[in-house]
This record gives structure tokens, C-alpha cells and sequence, in this order.
């Protein structure tokens, strides 16, 4: 199935160090939003993007719609231990595809060190 | 609390068999989508229905079915089942079936089949 790149795969970190990991595509999306799930659990939406250069911020969590629409950016300032989990990033509204579909990214997954 | 609910929790069967998971979307909400998570595919749509009738498609195979009744609760149906088919199983809603793309996701019914 079609998921979107992102990057870092896995980030290991000190609890206060600032995170940023990013998710591309090959396709133009025109929403972006990212989650993050924690084991058992289903995804939570944390941002959501609607515009090209949009920055909005959700708390400690930033997050970017590239200029170029094929790309988003998630930064967590201050990382706490409770930030640990696997953040998505998700794609709507692809050209050509259907209506309200959303395409996951490969996910990243972070782990805080106290 | 995502306020979406999801049936069962746990599910395990065997290969041939047919199950059905239930989903519950939040109040209000009149799409429901489905989607499978497993280690190797990652989350992929499977189907979205709109207030009853089926909106879009994703990597949803023939042995699998969905529909969403009057009350807007939805039931994806897995028959002939085989052993790729364990995975996680999630449900997520949102408000409309035009240009909103905030999902939000139940809990998740991880699927096991020996």
C-alpha cells in the first residue's frame, strides 16, 4: 500500500532536547496532520494543517505544510518522557485520490530518556 | 477518549473463519473509515462509508466487507480468514464527508489468526 516517507525512523533522546522529524511525498497533498499512538492505543490527532506555509502549534508541538505541498515537519521542544510513542504524519486531499482519504507516513518513533 | 468505541478488543481465530468488528463513531459524526495496521504495511485505508453509503475505497480485499447502518455504527466483516490477515484493526470518524479530514480513532481491535 501507498504510505508517505518519514524521517528519522527512530529517535532516542534525553528528556528537554527538542525533536523535529519530517514526512515527504512524491504527491501534492492539501492537508497535512500528524498523530501520535502509543502501544495499544489507536492514533491521536495532534495537528492539523490546512494551508502551504501554514505553522501551527499544539503546546510544546509545532508543526509545518511545506511551501511545496509535498512535505511537513513536526518539532517537540522540550521532550518530556510521556512524549514517547510513534508520531504519524498523514496526507489528504492527494490529487486524484478519493475524498477524505488520508495516506500514513512510515511513522517515527521516539523514546525519551529521563 | 477519542469518543470513538470499538468491539472486541481482542479477537482470535482461526484460519477460514469469519469475524466482525464493530465500530461505534463519535456523536455527531456521519463517516467512518476503517483501516488495517500491521507491522509490514503500516496504517492502510481499507473503506469509508457516509452516513450509510460507501464513500471511497482503499486496499480493501473481496473477502472483506463493511457497511454502516441507520444509526451510523459500522461493521467491517473479514471472512475467509488467513494467517496475513492479523493486525491491528482501527475505526476513525469525522464530522462530513466533504473536505474534513480530521479523523479521529478508536481504540483498535487487534485481529489474531493461528
Amino acid at each position: 500500500g501507498q504510505q508517505l516517507n518519514q524521517s528519522p525512523q527512530s529517535m532516542f533522546i534525553q528528556e528537554g532536547e527538542d525533536v523535529s522529524m519530517n514526512c515527504t511525498s512524491s504527491s501534492i497533498f492539501n492537508t497535512w496532520l500528524w498523530y501520535k499512538q502509543e502501544p495499544g492505543e489507536g492514533p491521536v490527532l495532534l495537528i492539523a494543517l490546512y494551508k502551504a506555509g501554514e505553522l501551527t502549534s499544539n503546546g510544546r508541538l509545532t508543526a509545518q505544510f511545506g511551501i511545496t505541498r509535498k512535505d511537513s515537519f513536526l518539532n517537540i521542544s522540550a521532550s518530556i518522557p510521556s512524549d514517547v510513542g510513534i508520531y504519524f504524519c498523514a496526507g489528504g486531499g492527494y490529487y486524484g485520490g478519493a475524498t477524505n482519504k488520508l495516506i500514513f507516513g512510515t511513522g517515527t518513533l521516539l523514546a525519551v530518556q529521563p | 477518549d477519542s469518543g470513538v468505541t470499538q468491539t472486541p478488543k481482542h479477537l482470535i481465530t482461526a484460519t477460514g473463519q469469519r469475524v466482525t468488528l464493530r465500530c461505534s463513531p463519535r456523536s455527531g459524526d456521519l463517516s467512518v473509515y476503517w483501516y488495517q495496521q500491521s507491522l509490514d504495511q503500516g496504517l492502510q485505508f481499507l473503506i469509508q462509508y457516509y452516513n450509510g453509503e460507501e464513500r471511497a475505497k482503499g486496499n480493501i480485499l473481496e473477502r472483506f466487507s463493511a457497511q454502516q447502518f441507520p444509526d451510523l455504527h459500522s461493521e467491517l466483516n473479514l471472512s475467509s480468514l488467513e494467517l496475513g490477515d492479523s493486525a491491528l484493526y482501527f475505526c476513525a470518524s469525522s464530522a462530513g464527508g466533504g473536505l474534513n479530514y480530521e479523523q479521529y480513532f478508536g481504540p483498535g481491535t487487534r485481529l489474531t489468526v493461528t
